[in-house]
């Protein structure tokens, strides 16, 4: 069965404050791993899609990479507005040739002034 | 400006009373899917459509129908609700398939006496 473990599942930084969220999976076949970032009472945002180990994208603060057992999100001198739940997803190859995606609980990141 | 639509955005329901949310999307997408998200599970695909008349299970298909008669059109139907089924959900769609970017929707939150 294809996981999708996030970790931590909540994170408090200040303001400056860089880390790093993670995302470790167990599945058949990967075609693909996904960010989203959700807002509270919103629908999850796209951020970026990884397809392979070693593969890296950027976009302002946010830094994703790809390994062939995890990806991790940097964020680099976050600011508040930064402070949402970020989604790990995978997309595997399922049964019947057929697109499965499989969505991590989420990090829940908080970034204090 | 694109988007994707869902209505009702809140629904109170008793069990077995049929209903249905319609989701749109004005981007003229291959793909669209629905999903549900509750506290600890995180978010998971009921169904997908890889285009019109064409579409499959997700991870939890139990009680729920879809149809896709139309391009912009994908339509969650609960034939029997029962309180299980009370979660946020959410639509989403996309160009060509899950390795697009994915459009959410602002949810659908329900509840089910």
């Amino acid at each position: 069965e294809d996981q999708v473990t996030q970790s931590p599942e909540a994170l408090r930084l200040q303001e400056g404050e860089s880390s790093s969220l993670n995302c470790s999976y167990t599945v058949s076949g990967l075609r693909g791993l996904f960010w989203y970032r959700q807002d509270p009472g919103k629908g999850p945002e796209f951020l970026f899609t990884l397809y392979s180990a070693g593969e890296e994208k950027e976009k302002e603060r946010l830094k994703a990479t790809l390994t062939k057992k995890e990806s991790f999100l940097h964020i680099t001198a976050p600011k508040p507005e930064d402070s949402a739940t970020y989604l790990c997803a995978v997309q595997t190859y399922s049964g019947g040739g057929a697109d499965g995606l499989t969505f991590g609980k989420g990090t829940h990141l908080i970034i204090q002034p | 400006e694109a988007q994707v639509t869902q209505n009702p955005r809140y629904l109170i329901t008793v069990t077995g009373k049929k209903l249905t949310v319609t989701c749109s999307q004005n981007m003229n997408h291959e793909y669209m899917s629905w999903y549900r998200q509750d506290p600890g599970l995180g978010l998971r695909q009921i169904y997908y459509s890889m285009n019109v008349e064409v579409t499959d299970k997700g991870d939890v298909p139990e009680g729920y129908k879809v149809s896709r008669k139309e391009k912009r059109n994908f339509p969650l139907i609960l034939e029997s609700p029962s309180p299980n089924q009370t979660s946020l959900y959410f639509c989403a769609s996309s160009l060509s398939g899950l390795g697009e970017t994915q459009y959410f929707g602002p949810g659908t939150r329900l509840l089910v006496l």
